[in-house]
């Protein structure tokens, strides 16, 4: 099925780090959002983003819907251990379609 | 308030066999969308349902169905089951249909094995 293009696929990082990651599409999107998925659960809801280059925050979270309306980013500053999981992008063109999914990006928080 | 509750968790079966995922949402949620998620490959979107009526779908073949219950549960049947079908099945659940503008509240899944 289509897919988002989510990079990177993962991330060791060292805590405190700040980390970055994104998602590019060919298409263009209305709406995009950032979910968080641990363990053994399903994606939790991150940062909601309706508007071409609109940034929002979430604590220590913040992300940027792209101008281009193709594209979009997620921050997360100072890492602490229970960031560590799986980040999913997802975008959708309009209500009438469904969301469509990256691939996800696993953030690993070296000891 | 319960959160979205998907049963069984696990389930291991064999080729050729079918099975049947149930998913009861948050309450007061109307409805419910299905996605299969492997590893690398993100969710796949299977169905919406919202008011016991498939809003949406996916591209699955037509051995993956569902429906809607007067009480807003949900279940997924997948027919004919095919070694590729190994997946975590997600459910999620909202207020209204359209995912992207209604907070979705996913379960935990039902992780299928297939033999």
């Amino acid at each position: 099925g289509q897919q988002l293009n989510q990079s990177p696929q993962s991330m060791f990082i060292q805590e405190g780090e700040d980390v970055s990651m994104n998602c590019t599409s060919s298409s263009i999107f209305n709406t995009w959002l950032w979910y968080k998925q641990d363990p053994g659960e399903g994606p939790v809801l991150l940062i909601a983003l309706y508007k071409a280059g609109e940034l929002t925050s979430n604590g220590r979270l913040t992300a940027q819907f792209g101008i281009t309306r193709k594209d979009s980013f997620l921050n997360i500053s100072a890492s602490i251990p229970s960031d560590v999981g799986i980040y999913f992008c997802a975008g959708q063109r309009d209500s009438n379609y469904q969301l469509i999914w990256g691939a996800g990006t696993k953030l690993i928080i070296k000891p | 308030k319960a959160g979205v509750t998907q049963t069984p968790r696990y389930l291991i079966k064999t080729r050729g066999q079918q099975v049947t995922l149930s998913c009861s949402p948050i309450s007061g949620h109307r409805s419910v969308s299905w996605y299969q998620q492997t590893p690398g490959q993100g969710l796949q979107f299977l169905f919406e349902y919202f008011s016991e009526t498939q809003r949406n779908k996916g591209n699955f073949p037509g051995r993956f169905s569902g429906r809607q219950f007067s009480n807003s549960r949900s279940e997924m049947n997948v027919s004919t089951l095919e070694l590729g079908d190994s997946a975590l099945y997600l459910c999620a659940s909202s207020y209204f249909p359209g995912q992207g503008n209604n907070e979705q509240f996913f379960g935990p899944g039902t992780r299928l094995t297939v033999l």
